[in-house]
């Protein structure tokens, strides 16, 4: 039972690339998020998904999309990437209590 | 106005001594709220969760809620240096998605 996991760890990208930041959950858990993690600003979501095949925005999500591809998976694209999307992204899922649990982290750096 | 305001830090305690973390939110209607901790360079995770007035405790953690102040607490008592880290409050008003809030977390230095 591996939890929330995340890939990739680390990633650095330049102005306009793309990627897709992938995580998949194996507690058989309904709800999914997206936040990223900015120096003092704590966790603000981005988008995330109540139940499969649903998706909704958060509070940033200017410059993502997401998939929720199937219960266990849900990826979040940049489509072109830019230096403010140098951040700390985490995914979590939530168990139906409201507790949320979450991944290990992507650290992406945007030059 | 952020919607989770907690002090920065960092709070530095003596080891042994009683860490105390406060956190203030601005909506009424919130309805659940959680403290995370995280260490440098990890994942948050949780410690304790409270959905009505009181204390709970768990263990040398003691979590406060006062809807009526709009308020949630934290203390750590007998701090130990492996308690060093910055802890997180989340709340959640109850809307659809069952969102959390989080704020910018407080900075926990305990020092032998």
């Amino acid at each position: 039972n591996a939890g929330v996991t995340q890939t990739p760890k680390f990633q650095v990208l330049k102005t306009g690339q793309s990627m897709t930041l992938q995580c998949a959950q194996d507690m058989n858990h309904n709800s999914m998020y997206w936040y990223r993690q900015d120096p003092g600003m704590g966790l603000r979501l981005i988008y995330y998904s109540a139940s499969e095949g649903t998706t909704d925005k958060g509070e940033v999500p200017n410059g993502y999309n997401v998939s929720r591809l199937n219960k266990r998976e849900f990826s979040l694209r940049l489509e072109s990437a830019a230096p403010s999307q140098t951040s700390v992204y985490f995914c979590a899922s939530r168990v139906i209590t409201d507790t949320q649990y979450f991944g290990p982290g992507t650290r992406l750096t945007v030059l | 106005q952020k919607e989770v305001e907690q002090n920065s830090g960092p709070l530095s305690v003596p080891e042994g001594a009683i860490a105390s973390l406060n956190c203030t939110y601005s909506d009424r209607g919130s309805q659940s709220f959680f403290w995370y901790r995280q260490y440098s360079g990890k994942s948050p995770e949780l410690i304790m969760s409270i959905y009505s007035n009181g204390d709970k405790e768990d263990g040398r953690f003691t979590a406060q809620l006062n809807k009526a102040s709009q308020y949630v607490s934290l203390l750590i008592r007998d701090s130990q240096p492996s308690d060093s880290a910055t802890y997180l409050c989340a709340v959640n008003n109850g809307a659809a998605g069952n969102k959390l809030t989080f704020g910018g977390g407080t900075r926990v230095l305990v020092k032998p």
